[in-house]
This record gives C-alpha cells, structure tokens and sequence, in this order.
C-alpha cells in the first residue's frame, strides 16, 4: 500500500534556526496537509495545499511558517525562526481527487527546539 | 469555526466488553466525521468515518453513529481487545478534502 513519507523522522535544532521538513505524498493525491501534535495533545491544522498554492491556513501557520512544493513529488514544511513552542511531532498528510477518498498520514517528523 | 468536543479523556474497560467514545461538534456545516487511532509515536491511523447522509456505519467491531441534529456522534467498539488499547481521536470537517477539526483524544486500555 503507498504511503506518505517524511524525511527526518527527528530533528533537533537551537531556538532561532531556520528548520525544513520534508514530506512525499501518496504519488496521485491533489491534496497535501501540514498538522502538528504537540506531546500529549491533539492534533491541530497548520496548512492545505492544492493546485499549487495555500487553500487554507490556521492562525499557528504565521509568517514563521511556509511550504513548498518545488517539484512533483515533495512538499515541504519551513519554519525560519524556530522558537522553543514549536516543538511538537509534524504530521504532512495528503487526499486523494475522490470524494470518498480518505486523508493518509506520513509518520511524522519530531522537532525538538532547544 | 468548527470547535469538537471528545469524551471521555481516558477509559479503561476489561477485555471482552463494550466501550463507547462521543463526540460533540459546533459547525452545522460539518459533514465528514472520520475517527483516528494513534498507537504511541505513530501516526494516526484511519479506522472508519461517516458522512452526514448516513446515521450509521459498521466494520466488523467498531461502528459509529451519527446525529445531526443533536451534533454529536459515538464510536463503538465491541468485544474490546488488547490490541486496542491506543488513543482515539474524532475529527469534523465540512468535506472530506477541507481541514480536519480533532477532538482532544481518548486514551481507551483494554485490561487483559
């Protein structure tokens, strides 16, 4: 079964760094996703993406944030200053065109900001 | 926007009975009403969903009703097993392809 992959599976980084993660979509889903679940908590909606372009953003995506799809198979997660509260496990996710399809989940990237 | 509520926080239920998870939503616009099951460090994982032309739905153990009117809905899982134990988490959203809104989880241990 296809899956969605992200790329490191753990990140450690000093507060104030810039961070990129990177995720692969299942490879014919139209829709790609960002969620965060901070330790022992739910998880949140960051980001969609969808023909090449933002479709919605939550209020935690603020101008630190970005994504990126710079080629046909990865989307990526940038934080440019990090600080100590965005560490958390980073799930990208993505959906399929068809309506009944149902959104699939990479493992996750944990940052840990120091 | 859409706010879910999630009840219980934490349920423990020994091996072989019933346990039952609800959830309330806010937004009358929500249609699409999935449930994850996140074993500890892993991804949430998808175990059934229902979408607001449907009251109920059914796989083998687990089944989730649903009820507009009232905005709320219920995992059931029956003849619980160990291999259950995990967090659940509900989630609405106005279509399947929009945002997902989570509940704040459900840590189910099913007692040998």
């Amino acid at each position: 079964e296809p899956e969605v992959t992200q790329t490191p599976s753990h990140q450690v980084t000093q507060m104030g760094q810039e961070v990129i993660l990177r995720c692969v979509p299942i490879s014919n889903h139209l829709y790609f996703y960002w969620y965060r679940q901070i330790l022992g908590q739910k998880v949140e909606f960051l980001v969609s993406f969808y023909n090449n372009e933002i479709s919605e953003k939550s209020e935690i995506f603020d101008d630190q944030f970005s994504v990126e799809r710079p080629d046909g198979s990865n989307f990526t997660l940038k934080i440019r200053s990090t600080k100590l509260e965005d560490s958390a496990m980073y799930f990208c996710a993505s959906k399929g065109s068809s309506y009944n399809s149902p959104l699939h989940f990479g493992n996750g990237t944990r940052l840990t900001v120091t | 926007g859409e706010n879910v509520e999630q009840h219980p926080s934490t349920l423990s239920v020994q091996e072989g009975d019933s346990a039952v998870i609800k959830c309330t939503y806010s937004d009358s616009a929500s249609n699409y009403f999935p449930w994850y099951k996140q074993e500890l460090g892993k991804r949430p994982q998808l175990i059934i969903d229902i979408r607001s032309n449907v009251g109920e739905k059914k796989d083998q153990r687990i089944a989730v009703t649903l009820n507009k009117t009232a905005k709320h809905f219920s995992l059931h899982i029956t003849e619980t097993q160990p291999e259950d134990s995990a967090v659940y988490f509900c989630a609405a959203s106005p279509d399947s392809s929009y945002k997902l809104i989570f509940g704040s989880g459900t840590r189910l241990l099913v007692r040998p």
